[in-house]
């Protein structure tokens, strides 16, 4: 069985703040997706990495992949209250139908 | 464009009622689909998927089933619900994982089951 581990579980920060989030396995994985999710709603896509040491651009969010694609981590400069939410992680590999998702972070970002 | 939705949104039922939501996917062919499960505020825990009509892999033993009676089409059922069957629970479908964009999911609304 695959596993996802993300770190921290929970954060809160004050507006403007840096903040890094981790989502590591002992698993390969061919592609890694990062997902953000409001209370109420379904989980919506913000990146796809594919290859090992890819390194994403978004606005204010960086999404790195780890060179052996066990890894990733999810970098937001100058936090802002509209980035609160719950982070996940999913891994997938091109022959599965299916994803393991980390048990996500949930970011709470002060005005 | 592709769309999914799922329905009811909000459902409150006694225990050992039976249970069923309802998910479409328009726009697309073939999908692969999937009911998850999530606690409040945690990550997601996959029930069951779907790769064709009539075809359900079950990920965990439980007290639910699932039925695909047609292409874009996913049910989740259960005879007599429990109190541990609470829960938000989101369908969901992708395509066919692609080496070069990876296994995109798109996900429903959620449906928050709460069994009192």
């Amino acid at each position: 069985t695959q596993l996802l581990e993300q770190s921290p579980q929970f954060l809160s920060i004050q507006e403007g703040e840096n903040l890094t989030v981790y989502c590591n396995s002992s698993s390969v994985f061919s592609s890694l997706q990062w997902y953000r999710q409001e209370p109420g709603e379904g989980p919506v896509l913000l990146v796809t990495v594919v290859t090992g040491g890819e390194v994403k651009k978004l606005k204010r969010l960086t999404f790195q992949f780890g060179d052996a694609r066990k890894d990733s981590s999810l970098h937001i400069t100058a936090a802002q209250p509209g980035d609160t939410g719950l982070y996940l992680c999913a891994g997938a590999n091109t022959n599965a139908g299916k994803s393991t998702f980390g048990d996500g972070t949930t970011l709470t970002v002060k005005p | 464009s592709q769309t999914i939705h799922q329905w009811p949104a909000t459902l409150v039922q006694p225990v050992g009622s039976p249970l069923s939501l309802e998910c479409t996917v328009e726009g697309t062919s073939n999908p692969n689909l999937y009911w998850y499960r999530q606690a409040a505020g945690r990550g997601l825990q996959l029930l069951f998927y779907s790769v064709g009509i009539g075809q359900i892999s079950s990920e965990v033993p439980q007290n639910l089933s699932a039925s695909r009676p047609q292409d874009r089409q996913f049910i989740l059922s259960s005879k007599k619900l429990l109190l541990s069957d609470s829960g938000f629970y989101l369908c969901a479908w992708t395509e066919l994982p692609r080496e070069s964009s990876g296994n995109t999911i798109y996900f429903g609304e959620g449906s928050w089951l709460t069994v009192v």
